[in-house]
């Protein structure tokens, strides 16, 4: 119940594509959904996060859609640039208890030029 | 600029030994984290503390402890580090509400 499911594990997009990251979770008490980036040697830093009250939310080329009844929330990257190679980690936690997170396995992304 | 800073980027040590992973933060945000980084497993969370002296054990506190006596402070220690803990260790924290995670750039174990 308190897993977070990121699929795929790898992505290879070219230059201007949509990179699109999914999430599914299980346990409905989640009520901050962030998602991470990661560049190789480096720690990873909040990109875009969202509450469940809004079904999307977008900065930049960024944006989470949030399927609550669905339980997935999904990371897009418009017109996708190399400089956006880098892991990105989906994560859920609860507004209750010390607002853990919870963070899905990864995906590594690659944007061709 | 705010900061988590890592004592360590990378250790090498012996099996046997015991190791310690020393994290500090200079937001003054109660919440402090200790992960584990693997490839395919994400990032999973050993220990975290909610205050000082306080601590809670995560998903996988197993052969891991940890200390947090000042605020800023939060260690992590392999009290006999073995093969297995060879990973990826990446310190974070929060304010007591939650919200955003800031993370040290992380400290590369290997265990021999």
């Amino acid at each position: 119940q308190q897993q977070v499911k990121q699929s795929p594990q790898s992505l290879i997009v070219q230059k201007g594509g949509i990179s699109i990251i999914n999430c599914a979770y299980e346990n409905t008490a989640f009520d901050y959904f962030p998602w991470y980036q990661q560049f190789p040697g480096k720690g990873p830093a909040l990109l875009i996060a969202i509450r469940p009250d809004v079904s999307e939310k977008k900065e930049g080329r960024f944006t989470i859609s949030f399927n609550k009844s669905a339980k997935q929330f999904s990371l897009h990257i418009m017109d996708s640039q190399p400089g956006d190679s880098a892991t990105y980690f989906c994560a859920a936690s609860m507004r209750t208890g010390f607002q853990k997170l919870v963070f899905g396995t990864g995906t590594r992304l690659l944007v061709s030029p | 600029d705010v900061k988590v800073t890592q004592s360590s980027r990378y250790l090498v040590k012996r099996t046997g030994e015991k190791v310690f992973l020393e994290c500090v933060q200079d937001m003054d945000h109660e919440n402090m984290f200790w992960y584990r980084q693997d490839p395919g497993l994400g990032l999973r969370l050993i220990y975290f503390s909610y205050d000082v002296k306080m601590k809670e054990k995560g998903d996988i506190p197993e052969g891991y402890s940890v200390s947090r006596e000042k605020k800023e402070r939060f260690s992590l220690i392999l009290e006999s580090a073995s093969t297995n803990q060879t990973s990826m260790y990446l310190c974070a924290s929060t304010f007591r509400g939650g919200g955003e995670a800031f993370f040290g750039q992380g400290t590369r174990l290997t265990v021999v």
